[in-house]
């Protein structure tokens, strides 16, 4: 089992809609989770972190499942504008310092 | 408030040779980690330099080093260039004092290797 795994997509939905991408993460141990988002041939822009009780910004809502070891994104009211890759980030346990990238997942927002 | 940079922003090499890559942190950032990313694909850890010392490194040959300078500014070097290390090579800079874990990009370097 890859250490973190997205479905890489593209989910292509309409505008308006509400999308929502799942992340799994292997280590149980894992300490901090965040959601980056990257334009084409672009850096990656932190979106938000994570936690356990959820994390909503506007439009984004963030929620960390331990007992399942998954993180999800759940974007609502689609804008043409959030189509981009969103890379889930899962960080280790306190003492190390490698974080480790999911794929991302590819968002397509058509009119 | 200046964000990360990085230098060059392109790069075309020849199998064998070496190159230099540079980062400037966020201003009143001190930690800078460097990342590799091919197409399709997640970035990929290289190492993190922290008070001027390798504090971490992933998993990636030994003809991958870096350094840190005294203004947290950073280099990656990569000696004998493969057709493999063609790639989008990130820096990412973050504050210690936070835990490390919120990192901001530069633009990356898109480095060639012909």
């Amino acid at each position: 089992r890859k250490e973190v795994e997205q479905d890489p997509g593209p989910f292509n939905v309409p505008e308006g809609a509400t999308v929502a991408f799942n992340c799994t993460y292997s280590n149980s141990a894992s300490q901090s989770f965040f959601w980056y988002r990257q334009d084409c041939r672009k850096e990656p822009k932190l979106l938000m972190s994570v936690y356990s009780s959820g994390n909503e910004d506007g439009r984004f809502t963030a929620q960390l499942n331990r007992a399942s070891q998954y993180i999800s994104l759940l974007i609502r009211d689609s804008k043409l504008s959030d189509s981009a890759t969103y890379l889930c980030v899962v960080n280790p346990p306190w003492g190390s310092y490698i974080p480790t990238f999911g794929r991302g997942t590819s968002l397509i927002v058509h009119p | 408030d200046a964000g990360v940079t990085q230098s060059p922003t392109h790069l075309i090499k020849t199998r064998g040779q070496q190159v230099t890559l540079r980062c400037s942190p966020k201003s009143g950032h001190d930690t800078v980690s460097w990342y590799q990313q091919a197409l399709g694909q997640g970035p990929q850890f290289i190492f993190q330099y922290y008070e001027e010392e390798e504090r971490q490194r992933g998993n990636f040959p030994d003809r991958f080093s870096g350094h840190q300078f005294p203004n947290y500014s950073s280099e990656l070097n990569v000696n004998a260039l493969l057709l493999g290390d063609s790639a989008l090579y990130l820096c990412a800079s973050s504050l210690a004092y936070s835990g490390g874990y919120e990192q901001y990009f530069g633009p990356g370097t898109r480095l060639t290797v012909t």
